[in-house]
């Protein structure tokens, strides 16, 4: 049972390059969700789904977008990157609206 | 908005030593959840407590404990018998009740010596 995994763990990017971070749950949880951590800002939620097939947007949502096409897995696209999503990003898992979020052990991005 | 305040951008405390983390929270919501997070420096986020805004007793887990005083919307995390182990960067987060959403705080680092 490997919990919340994403791919890459580390990744540099050039300014207006594209890529998707993949983020996969073994748990069999409806509910996903991807945030970005600042140095003094905390976590701050992306975009979120609440079952497969559906995307909402969170606190911070422009220039990201999201997938979730199958139950398991929930991408995170940046369709030209920018140097101010130079950040680290977590994908979580929960059950349900009820139980607590699971966690992934994150991916630093750098974008230059 | 909800909003989640961590006064401490850190603290610390001395090994088998007592300290308490600070958090305020502003909602005018009354069923929500409150939880403490720990991201040692290996990144991962690990859940610590969870309370229920309507339990009035507050939550326990081993040496972690809170202190939730509802109508001042205060959410206190006590470590007690610190180890070098607590060291990390704690964050306390507030989910509306019937949401699935977290709203987190800046995060209070703990340094343990």
């Amino acid at each position: 049972n490997a919990g919340v995994t994403q791919t890459p763990k580390f990744r540099v990017l050039k300014t207006g390059q594209s890529m998707t971070l993949l983020c996969a749950q073994d748990m069999n949880h409806e509910y996903m969700y991807w945030y970005r951590q600042d140095p003094g800002m905390g976590l701050r939620l992306i975009h979120y789904s609440v079952g497969e097939g559906t995307t909402a947007k969170g606190e911070v949502p422009d220039g990201y977008n999201v997938s979730r096409l199958k139950k398991q897995n929930f991408l995170l696209g940046l369709e030209s990157a920018a140097p101010s999503q130079t950040s680290v990003y977590f994908c979580a898992s929960s059950l349900n609206r009820v139980y607590e979020q699971y966690f992934g052990p994150g991916t630093r991005l750098t974008v230059t | 908005a909800q909003t989640v305040t961590q006064s401490q951008p850190e603290m610390s405390v001395q090994e088998a030593e007592t300290v308490t983390l600070s958090c305020t929270y502003d909602t005018s919501e009354s069923d929500y959840y409150l939880f403490w997070y720990k991201q040692p420096p290996s990144r991962q986020m690990i859940l610590v407590i969870r309370q229920e805004a309507y339990k009035q007793q507050n939550a326990t887990e081993n040496r972690f404990s809170v202190n939730f005083q509802k109508a001042a919307k205060s959410f206190s995390l006590k470590i007690s018998d610190s180890q070098l182990g607590d060291a990390a960067m704690y964050f306390c987060a507030y989910r509306r009740g019937g949401y699935s959403t977290l709203t987190f705080g800046k995060g209070t680092m703990l340094l343990v010596s």
